[in-house]
């Protein structure tokens, strides 16, 4: 069965905590994101890689960093945590074939306090 | 800025009615159109792809429509039934290998008895 684990499923962090969301997938795939999730806002993409070590910025990357070393593995950094980051963090991975599907973990409820 | 509405927020209907929910998108040429499940507490979970040059496709009870003249997508849940019950999200893609999937904001559907 295709996997997409996130290290945690809820976390309480302070203000101002360097706070470290970890995500693997055990499906080979090349392609990983990060996404995070508030009421009436939808899915919004924080960052995306396409191959270890290469990243891109989605659409509200400001107050985020990640890193992917190992193709299996992606990690969301809060360089600083501020309450407005208290969210639901989904990961995701896929093919890079255009039109694959994203198979997402089961989310981290981040609340930042 | 790229954008994609899912202009209905919450949709209530009958045991046994259809369900259509639409998904409009602006400012973008996406060459193809997911459609997701997601239920609460939990990861978004695929069900249907269609392609630019496709104008439906089927799967089971659920049916998908593209047409990128009007830049819309139609979902409908045929026969529907309280087990269908969830938040609906579409979300939309290129075919590049650093491809990034852009998500609406999802539709709740809830199936009365």
């Amino acid at each position: 069965d295709v996997k997409v684990t996130q290290s945690s499923r809820y976390l309480v962090k302070r203000t101002g905590e360097k706070v470290f969301l970890e995500c693997v997938q055990d499906m080979d795939h090349e392609n990983m994101f990060w996404y995070r999730q508030d009421p009436g806002l939808g899915l919004r993409l924080i960052y995306f890689s396409y191959d270890v070590k290469m990243k891109e910025k989605g659409d509200i990357p400001e107050g985020y960093s990640v890193s992917r070393e190992k193709k299996e593995r992606f990690s969301l950094i809060l360089e600083s945590a501020s309450t407005n980051q208290t969210s639901m963090y989904l990961c995701a991975s896929s093919y890079p074939t255009g039109g694959t599907e994203a198979f997402f973990g089961q989310g981290t409820r981040l609340t930042v306090v | 800025s790229q954008k994609i509405e899912q202009n209905s927020e919450a949709l209530n209907i009958q045991e046994g009615k259809t369900a259509t929910l639409t998904c409009n998108y602006t400012n973008y040429s996406p060459a193809y159109l997911q459609w997701y499940r997601q239920d609460p507490g939990r990861g978004p979970v695929f069900l249907l792809l269609i392609r630019e040059n496709e104008k439906e496709k089927r799967k089971e009870r659920l049916k998908v429509t593209f047409d990128t003249t009007l830049k819309q997508s139609l979902f409908h849940i045929t026969a529907s039934q309280p087990a269908d019950s969830a938040t609906y999200l579409c979300a939309l893609g290129t075919y590049s290998s650093a491809s990034k999937i852009i998500f609406g904001s999802g539709t709740r559907l809830s199936i009365r008895p």
